[in-house]
């Protein structure tokens, strides 16, 4: 495709179900990041790949995210025991390169509602 | 650690006039990049400019603007002319320095600018 997409684009969940997320980045970026992106507020890095390596989790926001690329192209973000402060649009973006400034494209997101 | 402040929540303007979006931002590294990217109601972040810390010149593309000042800190956006179809969310970024690789940004909380006709 000529961008990243995800889906579902909506997602509501119970308090307590799992939800995964889907990414499909630009063919043949090597680099995949995942933010979330609370209600009013500017997107936070969650974690990091580099083809299917899961290089920096640091924004993991607890242990009950989960994400992986195992080929190095498709990524899926899992949350687990979903809460409703996990309530948020999951922005996930790839990138051409590795070191240097490159541009990360992003996709439309997925906007998770836990009740 | 890297911040961004965007003090302007909201801004609101009538088609044509000028607008200014402030970026303040903290680092304490020397080589850093700073980003602008539009973000429309379908939700899609659009890059639109990306600065590094060694180039302060300033760049105009169409009616879109940017100011870049180290000693302040600051990296600013214009719009020209404003027309309805600017309206957006904007946000600055700021990319720290590469962890394996990992080029991530650190947005502010971005400006909802509304331009009405």
């Amino acid at each position: 495709g000529a961008g990243v997409s995800q889906s579902p684009r909506y997602k509501v969940a119970k308090r307590g179900q799992d939800v995964a997320l889907r990414c499909d980045p630009i063919s043949g970026h090597v680099s995949l990041f995942w933010y979330q992106q609370a209600l009013g507020q500017g997107p936070e890095f969650l974690t990091y790949f580099q083809n299917e390596a899961q290089l920096d989790k640091s924004g993991l926001p607890s242990d009950r995210f989960f994400a992986e690329r195992p080929e190095g192209s498709v990524s899926t973000l899992k949350i687990q025991r979903t809460q409703q402060e996990d309530s948020a649009v999951y922005l996930c973006a790839s990138s051409p390169g590795v070191a240097g400034p490159w541009e990360q494209f992003f996709g439309p997101g997925t906007r998770l509602t836990v009740l | 650690a890297q911040k961004v402040t965007q003090a302007q929540t909201e801004i609101s303007v009538v088609e044509k006039e000028d607008v200014t979006l402030d970026c303040v931002y903290e680092t304490r590294d020397t080589t850093y990049y700073l980003f602008w990217y539009k973000q429309p109601p379908s939700g899609e972040l659009v890059f639109l400019i990306r600065r590094n810390s060694f180039d302060e010149q300033n760049e105009i593309s169409g009616r879109y603007s940017w100011n870049f000042q180290k000693s302040t800190s600051s990296f600013n956006f214009t719009i020209t002319a404003s027309q309805v179809v600017d309206s957006a969310v904007y946000f600055c970024a700021l990319s720290e320095p590469p962890i394996q690789g990992a080029q991530k940004l650190v947005f502010g909380q971005g400006t909802r600018l509304t331009i009405n006709p």
